[in-house]
């Protein structure tokens, strides 16, 4: 069963760091892309970046571009979002989804469960 | 970036009923790779529908997907209880963007 497992909620003040992750399992992980999307409360899907486990291959939304940092470990298979300086306006739930052909990027078939992100002062 | 607008932002409906969901885009989504999804309160977004008109693992025939280069259209047929819920559309023909969401209520 594919599964994809997101780190639990965060609550942070400005200006911290945070790294959040996203386990797979029941699929071959490095062929896949993954890709994390942000979700604001009350608000709509964002695509915010995606990343190609087998090579590290990362591209980002330009909305995102140089706000977050994306990143793998294969051997783990887990993917990461990070920040190095949180803002309130980062507040927020974050998925990972894997899209569902092999080595492409399309429609996401499996999403985690989530990863809310509270920053506050 | 190719935008996503969708219509209305909120359809007002009845059990049993038909609900309608426009995605229209600001370029030509090549090959109609575009997808739908349906998301409740509290939950991820569920895959509906993908490449336009097929639909994913385990969703009912009540959801169907049509549409080519800008005008996309998902349709729920009789409506059931269950289906009330928030849509996105979704293009990957040219990078990836969602649509703002179209919120499907009891009316």
């Amino acid at each position: 069963e594919v599964q994809l497992v997101q780190s639990g909620a965060e609550v942070k003040k400005p200006g911290e760091s945070l790294k959040i992750s996203c386990k797979g399992s029941g699929y071959s992980f490095t062929k896949y892309w993954i890709a994390w999307v942000r979700q604001k409360p009350g608000k709509g899907l964002e695509w915010m970046g995606i990343i190609y486990v087998g090579d590290s291959e990362t591209r980002y939304s330009p909305s995102f571009q140089g706000q977050v940092t994306i990143s793998a470990d294969k051997s783990i298979s887990t993917a990461y979002l990070q920040w190095s300086s949180l803002k309130a306006s980062d507040t927020a739930m974050y998925y990972c989804a894997r899209p569902s052909r092999i080595g492409s990027i399309t429609d996401f078939d499996y999403w985690g469960q989530g990863t809310l992100v509270t920053v506050s002062s | 970036e190719i935008v996503l607008t969708q219509s209305p932002g909120t359809l007002s409906l009845s059990p049993g009923e038909r609900a309608t969901l426009s995605c229209r885009a600001s370029q030509s989504v090549s090959s109609s790779y575009l997808a739908w999804y349906q998301q409740k309160p509290g939950q991820a977004p569920r895959l509906l529908i993908y490449d336009a008109s097929s639909r994913a693992t385990g969703i009912p025939d009540r959801f169907s997907g049509s549409g080519s280069l800008t005008d996309f259209t998902l349709t729920i047929n009789r409506l059931e209880p269950e289906d009330f819920a928030v849509y996105y559309c979704q293009q990957y023909g040219s990078s990836l963007t969602f649509g703002g969401g179209t919120k499907v209520e009891i009316k």
